[in-house]
C-alpha cells in the first residue's frame, strides 16, 4: 500500500564500505528523485530521473551512483563511504518532470557511517 | 539560481493559538512556491502550493499561505494550532521553466505545547 518505499530504513556501516539504498514507487509516476537531509535538517536534491533517464545531477561526488532499472525503481549506490555521508536519504516521485507537481516522499533511510 | 530563507528555526506556540511561519525567497526567474511538512521520523508531504491566480492559498489541515510578490514572501499561517501540528515545516521553490528542481529552505520547527 505504501506509495513510495525505501529499504533499508536504517543503515550503519564502516568508513570505506560500499552500500546501496533501494526505492520503489507504486504511483505510476514517471519522475523520481534522491535527496540528502543533513543533521541540521537541510534538504538538498542529488539526482532526478525521468522515465529511467538522468535529468538532474547536482554537484554530488562520483562515489554516488544512481540507477533506475525501470521507472518504478530508483536505487542509490554509494562507494567508499565517508563520515560526511552520514545523513537521511529521501526518495521521492512526481507524476512527471513538470515544475508545478507535488512530490511524494518515502520515509527516508538513515545512514550512519562510523 | 534560487534561494529560500526561513528566518525562524524554531517557533514555540501554545495549543489553539495562531501561528505564522515565515518564508522569503530570492530568484531571478518566476517560481512556483510550496510548503511541505515533515512529521517526526517520516518523509515530507505537501501542505499547499502556489502556482498562479489568487495569492491566498488554502492547504490541508487548516493551513493557508499568502504569496506576496513585492516582498518575495510566502508565509504560512494557521488560526488555531493543535498538538498534532508539531513538525518541521519546509518552504520550497521551483523554477517555472525546465524540470522540477525543488530548492528548500532550512526548515522551521513548530513546537505546540498544551
Amino acid at each position: 500500500d505504501t506509495a513510495v518505499s525505501q529499504t533499508p530504513k536504517y543503515l550503519v556501516t564502516q568508513m570505506g564500505n560500499d552500500k546501496s539504498i533501494k526505492c520503489e514507487q507504486n504511483l505510476g509516476h514517471d519522475t523520481m528523485y534522491w535527496y540528502k537531509q543533513d543533521s541540521k535538517k537541510f534538504l538538498k536534491i542529488m539526482f532526478s530521473y525521468n522515465n529511467k533517464e538522468l535529468i538532474i545531477n547536482e554537484t554530488v561526488p562520483n562515489r554516488f551512483s544512481p540507477k533506475s532499472p525501470d521507472k518504478a525503481h530508483l536505487n542509490l549506490h554509494i562507494n567508499s563511504l565517508e563520515l560526511g555521508d552520514s545523513a537521511v536519504y529521501f526518495c521521492a516521485s512526481s507524476p512527471d518532470r513538470d515544475p508545478y507537481n507535488e512530490q511524494f516522499f518515502g520515509p527516508g533511510t538513515r545512514l550512519t557511517v562510523l | 539560481a534560487q534561494s529560500v530563507t526561513q528566518l525562524d528555526s524554531q517557533v514555540p506556540v501554545f495549543e489553539e493559538a495562531p501561528v505564522e511561519l515565515r518564508c522569503n525567497y530570492s530568484s531571478s526567474v518566476s517560481v512556483y512556491l510550496f510548503w511541505y511538512v515533515q512529521y517526526p521520523n517520516q518523509g515530507l508531504q505537501l501542505l499547499l502550493k502556489y502556482l498562479s491566480g489568487s495569492t491566498l492559498v488554502k492547504g490541508i489541515n487548516g493551513f493557508e499561505a499568502e504569496f506576496n510578490k513585492s516582498q518575495t514572501s510566502f508565509h504560512l499561517r494557521k488560526p488555531s494550532v493543535h498538538i498534532s501540528d508539531t513538525a518541521e515545516y519546509f518552504c520550497a521553490v521551483s523554477d517555472q521553466a525546465g524540470f522540477q528542481k525543488l530548492v528548500f529552505g532550512t526548515g522551521t520547527r513548530l513546537l505546540v505545547s498544551p
